[in-house]
Parts: C-alpha cells; sequence; structure tokens
C-alpha cells in the first residue's frame, strides 16, 4: 500500500461544480495534513493546512478523519482557474515535517 | 529573499558531465529540502538540513549526488557523471523548522541530460 494514496483522475467538471478530493495515508502516526496545489511545470504550492476539526478557507474546505486515515478537499463553485494537480501531504509522524509524503496528486480541470 | 530562488532554471548537459545546482532559501527558514519530479511522478525526497545538524542523506539516489549548505543558508546539489535517468525537475523548499505550515518550494531547475 502506498503511503498517501489519490485517484489520480482527470476529474472533469464545468465551471460553478462542486468537486471533491479524497486521500489515504497509511501512518497512523501523522499529525500534520496539507494540500497543495500544482500548476502544469510550475513548483508545488500550499493550498491549506488540514486541522482536525476541519477547516474552510473561502470555496475550500478541508476534512480529516483521522480514525480512517482519510482526508478530503472540497471546491465549491469551481473556477476555471482552478485547474491543476492537487497534492495531498502528510508527515512521516515524526513530530515535525522534516519528511513529508507526497501524494501523486489528482489532476482537475474545469471547463467552461 | 523574498522567495526561495533556484538557478539555473533549466539546464541541458551531456551525459557524464557534472552539474551543479543552486538554492537560496527564504531569510530565516532554518530547514531546506531539496526534492525531484520527473514527468508525470510525484515528488522524491533526496535530502534535507536542518540548521547546524547532520543533513538527511536518506534520499540521495547514488553517491553521484551530493548537497552541501553553506553557512545555514544557500545550498548546492551536485550531480557527477550525469545519466539520462537524472532528468528531471530538481525543487528546492525551505521551512520555519518544524512549522506545521509545510514548505515554500522555488520554482526549480529543469535538468536534461543528453
Amino acid at each position: 500500500r502506498k503511503e498517501v494514496e489519490q485517484d489520480p483522475g482527470p476529474f472533469n467538471v464545468p465551471e460553478g461544480a462542486t468537486v471533491a478530493f479524497n486521500c489515504t495515508y497509511s501512518n497512523s502516526a501523522s499529525q500534520s495534513f496539507f494540500w497543495y496545489r500544482q500548476d502544469c511545470r510550475k513548483e508545488p504550492k500550499l493550498l491549506m493546512s488540514v486541522y482536525s476539526s476541519g477547516n474552510e478557507d473561502g470555496r475550500f474546505t478541508a476534512q480529516l478523519n483521522r480514525a480512517s486515515q482519510y482526508i478530503s478537499l472540497l471546491i465549491r463553485d469551481s473556477k476555471l482557474s482552478d485547474s491543476a494537480t492537487y497534492l495531498c501531504v502528510v508527515n512521516n509522524g515524526d513530530g515535525n515535517n522534516r519528511k513529508l509524503i507526497w501524494g501523486l496528486g489528482t489532476s482537475l480541470a474545469v471547463n467552461p | 529573499g523574498a522567495g526561495v530562488s533556484q538557478s539555473p532554471s533549466n539546464k541541458v548537459t551531456e551525459k557524464g558531465k557534472d552539474v551543479e545546482l543552486r538554492c537560496d532559501p527564504i531569510s530565516g527558514h532554518t530547514a531546506l529540502y531539496w526534492y525531484r519530479q520527473s514527468l508525470g511522478q510525484g515528488l522524491e525526497f533526496l535530502i534535507y538540513f536542518q540548521g547546524n545538524s547532520a543533513p538527511d542523506k536518506s534520499g540521495l539516489p547514488s553517491d553521484r549526488f551530493s548537497a552541501e549548505r553553506t553557512g545555514g543558508s544557500v545550498s548546492t546539489l551536485t550531480i557527477q557523471r550525469t545519466q539520462q535517468e537524472d532528468s528531471a525537475v530538481y525543487l528546492c523548499a525551505s521551512s520555519l523548522g518544524g512549522s506545521v505550515r509545510g514548505y515554500t518550494f522555488g520554482s526549480g531547475t529543469r535538468l536534461t541530460v543528453v
């Protein structure tokens, strides 16, 4: 089993749609969780951290289920500019972010 | 600086030559990481520096790869006797040590070995 697993997609959705991405992780000791966004041929950029109680940033909502070792990202009212690859990232459970474990990403294409 | 700076942005080299890739992290960030990303692949951890501690080199794929970080700031990743499989984007990131806010990446060096 991969340490961080994501559905690779691609997800093709129309503008304005709501789309959800899922991610599972294998290390129950992981303590920090993130969603990054990577545009084509660009570096990854932090989208949001994921907190135990769930958190929201504008149109983006992240949820964490520790019991199931599952993380989700919900994007509401999709924009064309949301088209990118979304990377699920967790730390390796050693108490800091020395080693972040990266998923392979989920590709999203928002169509006009 | 304001962000993580990497140079060169692109490098084409002949097989067997040595290359040096440079990373200038965000001022004040004590942790520095090197990753590489091959086409269509996930990020592969290479090496990690934290302050004055010994670096974590566990991700370096072979002894042809080495990295230094001078004065706790600028880092250089050196690849000796390059091979075609070394072709990838080499990404540097920095962070505030154990910060839970994740990393900030540079824009990467695209290395092509011909």
